[in-house]
């Protein structure tokens, strides 16, 4: 059973275009993250969403909007697509605010 | 902002060596986490430390923590190839750059 279930693993597409990665977590955790890691496997926290309601939103260009239908969801929508969005695009979920987190497995984004 | 910053940012060891990562933090934090991601993996969480002095250990793995110094070090025994892949340590969602541990024969 998947505790963090990321959709999809890769996705490949053209600079200028919009995607979304769907995020769900099973585990009842009320805390969900998403992370950018780099190519050189630096991880950066991008949002963080408690009980469906924005906590954290860091210094992310406004082409990036997260949306949580409900504590067990975090989807992350991408209008525009840059070539230096090429990243792994980690969602994450966690009891509380300080504890440790499950990853999912990443979406691997290339942009053309 | 809390900043971690780990080092080595590489490491190569033989087999049945000993050694330490080495994470310093910033600014008080309330705990400190240690993850571990394979090559083209997701991250899996190893320890949590909560207080001053706390130790903990899995294996050949064990983690400590001093919030005097803000330091926090992630200690190797005996490595073994199974231990290849990176170490990142991490506090209020602020990540280190990893370090890239790679043991050979």
């Amino acid at each position: 059973d998947t505790a963090v279930s990321q959709t999809p693993k890769y996705l490949v597409t053209q600079m200028g275009n919009d995607k979304s990665i769907k995020c769900e977590q099973n585990l009842g955790h009320d805390t969900m993250y998403w992370y950018k890691q780099d190519s050189k496997k630096f991880l950066k926290i991008m949002f963080s969403y408690n009980n469906k309601e924005l906590i954290i939103n860091e210094t992310v260009p406004n082409r990036f909007s997260p949306k949580s239908p409900d504590k067990a969801h975090l989807n992350l929508h991408i209008n525009s697509l840059e070539l230096g969005d090429s990243a792994v695009y980690f969602c994450a979920s966690s009891r509380s605010g300080n504890q440790p987190q499950h990853f999912g497995d990443g979406t691997r984004l290339s942009i053309l | 902002e809390l900043k971690v910053e780990q080092n080595p940012l590489f490491l190569s060891m033989q087999e049945g060596k000993n050694y330490t990562i080495y994470c310093n933090y910033s600014t008080t934090s309330d705990r400190l986490y240690w993850y571990r991601q394979d090559p083209g993996k997701s991250l899996e969480s190893l320890f949590v430390l909560l207080s001053n002095g706390a130790v903990k250990q899995e294996g050949r793995l064990m983690a400590s923590l001093d919030t005097k110094a803000r330091l926090s070090t992630l200690h190797i025994t005996a490595a073994v190839h199974d231990l290849s892949a990176t170490y990142f340590c991490a506090g209020d969602m602020r990540f280190g750059a990893g370090t890239r541990l790679t043991v050979k024969p």
